[in-house]
């Protein structure tokens, strides 16, 4: 299975940029998704296809990569961003999503 | 609007099949480019996708759970169901349905999540 690999957790301050990473096991080409999860929320669709923002998001969400590297941008966070953020592959099967970054504001 | 929400038995215990239901609204499962998937999450842990359903009646599977693994369809009715066979406490967590792009495979809408746990 491809291994999506995502650092555990990070902290930063309201109006910061903020980079998500997402690294793949393998190539996974520009199939990389992106969701945002709230605690006691079910997750909801961010970015698709790498760089594409979903219908409704607001465009401080940026996405981009290819290959096996991928990088969420908030930019600037707001309070409101606290949340996990899953990257999900769909070039490999099975379909795999990272272990989650926990994003949280000083 | 598309909505989606799931039901389920809530507790069963070890050896038992668990079902599931999706009840879908806002799309037609017998349209093209369409899909439904199930994904579960335990508790505190991350997403793990289980199966896709598409408009064909085409059925795709994680390979890791497939032989346990039934999903299924109602057009008629705008349900999918997905049946899980000889549960463990493993299977224990919160199991989401979600329209899915069958040709990407990404999930754009979710249903809210049904809680079961598996307990003797």
């Amino acid at each position: 299975d491809t291994v999506l690999t995502q650092s555990p957790a990070l902290t930063v301050s309201p109006g910061e940029r903020v980079t998500i990473s997402c690294r793949a096991s393998e190539s996974v080409s520009t199939l990389m998704h992106w969701y945002q999860q709230k605690p006691g929320q079910q997750p909801t669709l961010l970015i698709y296809l790498a760089s594409n923002l979903e219908s409704g998001v607001p465009a401080r969400f940026s996405g981009s990569g290819s290959g096996t590297d991928f990088t969420l941008t908030i930019d600037p966070v707001e309070a409101d961003d606290t949340a996990t953020y899953y990257c999900q592959q769909s070039w490999n099967d099975p379909w795999t999503f990272g272990g989650g970054t926990k994003l949280e504001l000083k | 609007q598309v909505t989606l929400k799931e039901s389920g038995p809530g507790i069963l215990q070890p050896s038992q099949t668990l079902s599931l239901t999706c009840s879908f609204s806002g799309f037609l499962l017998s349209a093209s480019s369409v899909g439904v998937g199930w994904i579960r999450q335990p508790s505190g842990k991350g997403l793990e996708w289980l199966a896709t359903i598409g408009w064909k009646d085409v059925k795709h599977y994680n390979p890791s759970l497939k032989s346990r693994l039934t999903i299924s369809k109602d057009t008629s009715n705008n349900q999918v169901f997905l049946k899980i066979t000889s549960v463990d406490t493993a299977d224990t967590g919160t199991y989401y349905c979600a329209h899915s792009d069958p040709g990407y495979n990404y999930f754009d809408y979710w249903g809210q999540g049904v809680m079961v746990t598996v307990s003797s």
